[in-house]
């Protein structure tokens, strides 16, 4: 079943707004990965994290593995139109062999312009 | 460019007919990975090969099949005991040298059923 929790599940903002959006699990995790997917495309690496408490920043996307290893949150700043589409987490769980990740269900991102 | 190649892009099944996805990857990646997506849900594995001959279930195989006897290519078939095939499929792809490496994604397959 379902282990990660996505929220929000979509949000429409209006351009140049900032984003924020959040990945949780009740297990542990030692790698979070945020991907982006457009209509019809396949989904996108935009940053991994490896370590509890990271800050990694691509652009104007920042995302954070949290403290507790169960949680990582993606923020994007000052948005555009071209930021549209979905955003999953991905996570690889403690105690699990290989590159197998769980995927969350997404938060549909819309923007206004 | 390296990448991943799905084909075809659309695809239509009839009932009771076995389909096959191609995937082939030029990214000297060990391991291989099939999702299904449905609408408004996130992705469930299929199947993923680890190395070439060698492949596992992922949460939902039933009614699929695949083989891994080329390190770039890693087709997967929907047979007829898939009753509900219709989703988009993405393969993916990651270097498999350590726990948790990303996985990188093609444009994904459509199928549907007439």
């Amino acid at each position: 079943g379902q282990q990660l929790n996505q929220s929000p599940q979509s949000m429409f903002i209006q351009e140049g707004e900032d984003v924020s959006m959040n990945c949780t699990s009740s297990s542990i995790f030692n790698t979070w990965l945020w991907y982006k997917q457009d209509p019809g495309e396949g989904p996108v690496l935009l940053i991994a994290l490896y370590k509890a408490g990271e800050l990694t920043s691509n652009g104007r996307l920042t995302a954070q593995f949290g403290i507790t290893r169960k949680d990582s949150f993606l923020n994007i700043s000052a948005s555009i139109p071209s930021d549209v589409g979905i955003y999953f987490c991905a996570g690889h769980r403690a105690g699990t062999s290989y590159d197998k990740v769980i995927f969350g269900p997404g938060t549909s991102l819309s923007v206004i312009p | 460019d390296g990448g991943i190649t799905q084909s075809p892009k659309y695809l239509f099944r009839k009932e009771g007919q076995n389909v096959t996805l191609s995937c082939e990857q030029n990214l000297n990646h060990d391991a291989m990975y099939w999702y299904r997506q449905d609408p408004g849900q996130g992705l469930r594995l299929i199947y993923y090969s680890q190395i070439v001959n060698d492949f596992q279930k992922g949460d939902i195989a039933e009614g699929y099949s695949v083989s891994r006897e080329k390190k770039e290519s890693f087709p997967l078939t929907v047979t007829s005991a898939q009753k509900n095939p219709t989703a988009f499929y993405l393969c993916a792809s990651s270097n498999g040298q350590g726990i948790g490496q990303p996985q990188h994604f093609g444009d994904g397959t459509r199928l549907s059923i007439l």
